[in-house]
């Protein structure tokens, strides 16, 4: 069965540095997705992807974020300097975009600041 | 701002038994409604999906469906160990697939 596959598995980084989140999502998706989830939380959206181009952002994604497709299999997201509520679970989804019959999630990034 | 809502649990059932999971959702409109379960650490797994009012069966689940009411439900028949995890509850947004997510309910299955 297809996969999204997500590196590094956890990072941990220290506060107000950069870090990249890298997804590879399935080959004939065409909506990708990150989706943040903190300890202990509800899982929170930050952002989707469609025609090499972000089509939806919600408010936690501020310009310290941003998501690129380099090279049109890899899909990033990048955090400018990091703070320590940034701390969570990152996960990357996609799904095929003819209907919407639920979400390939990627296993996820810890990423860790501190 | 749309909700969805979901009583945190834990929810403790005994092994072999029926667990109940709902969940209730604020916008009306919503057409779309997902039960996702979540292993501690893991990534969210698809259960089910459910569109149309009224239940659907996927083995020893069924997801329950009222649009009027606003609720949507999971029923796990024949509970397992292994089903022990939190379940969450998610429906489509405005819009490009984007899902809102309840907490979810963590389900504990005793042996």
């Amino acid at each position: 069965e297809p996969e999204v596959t997500q590196t590094p598995s956890h990072q941990v980084t220290q506060m107000g540095q950069e870090v990249i989140l890298r997804c590879v999502p399935i080959s004939n998706h065409l909506y990708f997705y990150w989706y943040r989830q903190i300890l202990g939380q509800k899982v929170e959206f930050l952002v989707s992807f469609y025609n090499n181009e972000i089509s939806e952002k919600s408010e936690i994604f501020d310009d310290q974020f941003s998501v690129e497709r380099p090279d049109g299999s890899n899909f990033t997201l990048k955090i400018r300097s990091t703070k320590l509520e940034d701390s969570a679970m990152y996960f990357c989804a996609t799904i095929t975009g003819r209907g919407n019959y639920g979400y390939t999630f990627g296993s996820g990034t810890r990423l860790t600041v501190v | 701002q749309k909700e969805v809502e979901q009583n945190s649990g834990p929810l403790s059932v005994p092994e072999g038994a029926i667990a109940s999971l709902n969940c209730t959702y604020s916008d009306r409109g919503s057409q779309s409604f997902f039960w996702y379960r979540q292993y501690s650490g893991k990534s969210p797994e698809l259960i089910m999906f459910i569109y149309s009012n009224g239940d659907k069966e996927d083995g020893r689940f069924t997801a329950q469906l009222n649009k009027a009411s606003q609720y949507v439900s999971l029923l796990i028949r024949d509970s397992q160990p292994s089903d022990s995890a939190t379940y969450l509850c998610a429906v489509e947004g405005d819009s490009n697939y984007q899902l809102i997510w309840g907490a979810g309910t963590k389900l504990i299955i005793k042996p």
